[in-house]
């Protein structure tokens, strides 16, 4: 089946470490995103690539890296920048263009820092 | 920059009643389009309904409707026979659909509204 994969589902960090999320799609989108949930904030965008070798900040993207060699995959690394890593983390994908328009989301990954 | 907000942080329903979550948004854009994601307890984002914004037709989804006012920036949805499977957080999102630029592609949510359903 088509769809986004993100791991792990659960993460545990100490103060200080890098770490990264994973994220892989088999839908052939061109389009990756990467977004923050925090309880009663929506979702905030932390980076998006339009294509493979490029990508763009979004609105909260201190702290956290990105790349995209390859179309299927986009992993998030969360520095030890990053002042207040724990959240929800979601990676989504989409087709460029007009059709449709519609993101496509990974069943997110869960940061706690201890 | 285009904002997207959700004014009911709560909302409950009875079963089978019908309920409407309410979404306004800010933007100079005449091109865009506006969805409706749902989030259940297993945080997986769901789309419920789409709208794109030069269609004056509002959009349905079997139980799932739209109200979409261009003109006031309104888009608001209405669950019919709401069933106990629709308990979820609703979100409202609003997405570019020019070609080109730095905010293609980039989905903007609101806050979320919880709805509870009671049987």
């Amino acid at each position: 089946d088509g769809g986004i994969t993100q791991s792990p589902k659960y993460l545990f960090r100490k103060e200080g470490q890098n770490v990264t999320l994973s994220c892989e799609q088999n839908l052939n989108h061109d389009a990756m995103y990467w977004y923050r949930q925090d309880p009663g904030q929506g979702l905030r965008l932390i980076y998006y690539s339009q294509i493979v070798n490029d990508f763009q900040k979004g609105d909260i993207a201190e702290g956290y890296s990105v790349s995209r060699e390859k179309k299927e995959s986009f992993p998030l690394t969360v520095t030890s920048a990053q002042k207040n890593p724990t959240a929800f983390y979601l990676c989504a994908s989409s087709i460029s263009g007009r059709a449709r328009g519609e993101l496509f989301f990974g069943e997110g990954s869960r940061l706690t820092v201890l | 920059a285009q904002t997207v907000t959700q004014s009911q942080p709560e909302m409950s329903v009875q079963e089978a009643e019908t309920v409407t979550l309410s979404c306004t948004y800010d933007t100079s854009e005449s091109d865009y389009y506006l969805f409706w994601y749902k989030q259940p307890p297993s945080r997986q984002m769901i789309l419920v309904i789409r709208q794109e914004a030069y269609k004056q037709q509002n959009a349905t989804e079997n139980r799932f409707s739209v109200n979409f006012q261009k003109a006031a920036k309104s888009f608001s949805l209405k669950i019919s026979d709401s069933q106990l499977g629709d308990a979820a957080m609703y979100f409202c999102a609003y997405r570019i659909s020019n070609a080109g630029g730095t905010s293609y592609g980039k989905l903007t949510f609101g806050q979320g509204t919880i709805l509870t359903v009671h049987p």
